[in-house]
């Protein structure tokens, strides 16, 4: 499976300021997707980032708010924008992971960043 | 209704037993079901999927499939301490013939194994 990295791992960010998280794959993947997960939930995904397209969003989740880059297939950021104690969450990149006859392809999980908003 | 609905848990069970984790799904389009391990201040590991009806083993675990009922489970034989953790069931919807689903998740069962 793929190697996938986050920064940051963690962050501390006062209220009404903005955050950009990394997501780095250590080979070529098509599909990334964002996800949040807050305290003592599920995940809940955000979007859907293409190399080359604007990012899919999810009912309740708006580009302004969450907007993403992918400017390459191995690479993508999303930021959480004016942040308030909500947006506190594990913030995970994930990346479905192709394989030469697969039709139904597995996503795979990077570490998460873990924010917490004052 | 939740599109993915986990059994209640937390679920306990003595090392060496049988632990059975469900999961129900609303959307028969659903294609593709995956098992999420995640354990706690940690991100999810896929330990496994299954997309025909049917069962699927992998050592200890087995994952079973009735797309009819909407229903797939996860059974762990001889249970270990070690996997004590939160179990989450994802879904995917293949979006038209495309190579890749959106995954909605179910609730988490959390599973605690003791000795």
């Amino acid at each position: 499976s793929a190697v996938i990295s986050q920064k940051p791992s963690r962050d501390i960010c006062q209220r009404g300021t903005s955050l950009t998280i990394q997501c780095q794959v250590d080979s070529q993947v098509t599909m990334m997707f964002w996800y949040r997960q807050q305290p003592g939930q599920s995940l809940t995904l955000i979007a859907t980032a293409n190399q080359g397209s604007e990012a899919t969003y999810e009912s309740g989740f708006v580009i302004d708010k969450f907007p993403i880059s992918r400017p390459n297939l191995t690479f993508s950021t999303l930021t959480v924008s004016n942040m308030s104690p909500e947006d506190s969450s594990i913030y995970l990149c994930s990346v479905e992971d192709p394989q030469v006859g697969r039709i139904y392809n597995e996503q795979f999980f990077g570490p998460g960043t873990r924010l917490t908003v004052l | 209704q939740k599109e993915v609905e986990q059994n209640s848990g937390p679920l306990s069970v003595p090392e060496g037993a049988i632990a059975s984790l469900n999961c129900t799904y609303s959307d028969r389009g659903s294609q593709s079901f995956f098992w999420y391990r995640q354990y706690s201040g940690k991100s999810p590991e896929l330990i496994m999927f299954i997309y025909s009806n049917g069962d699927k083993e992998d050592g200890r675990f087995t994952a079973q499939l009735n797309k009819a009922s909407q229903y797939v489970s996860l059974l762990i034989r001889d249970s270990q301490p070690s996997d004590s953790a939160t179990y989450l069931c994802a879904v995917s919807a293949n979006a038209g013939g495309t190579s890749y689903g959106k995954l909605t998740f179910g609730q988490g069962t959390i599973l605690t194994v003791h000795p």
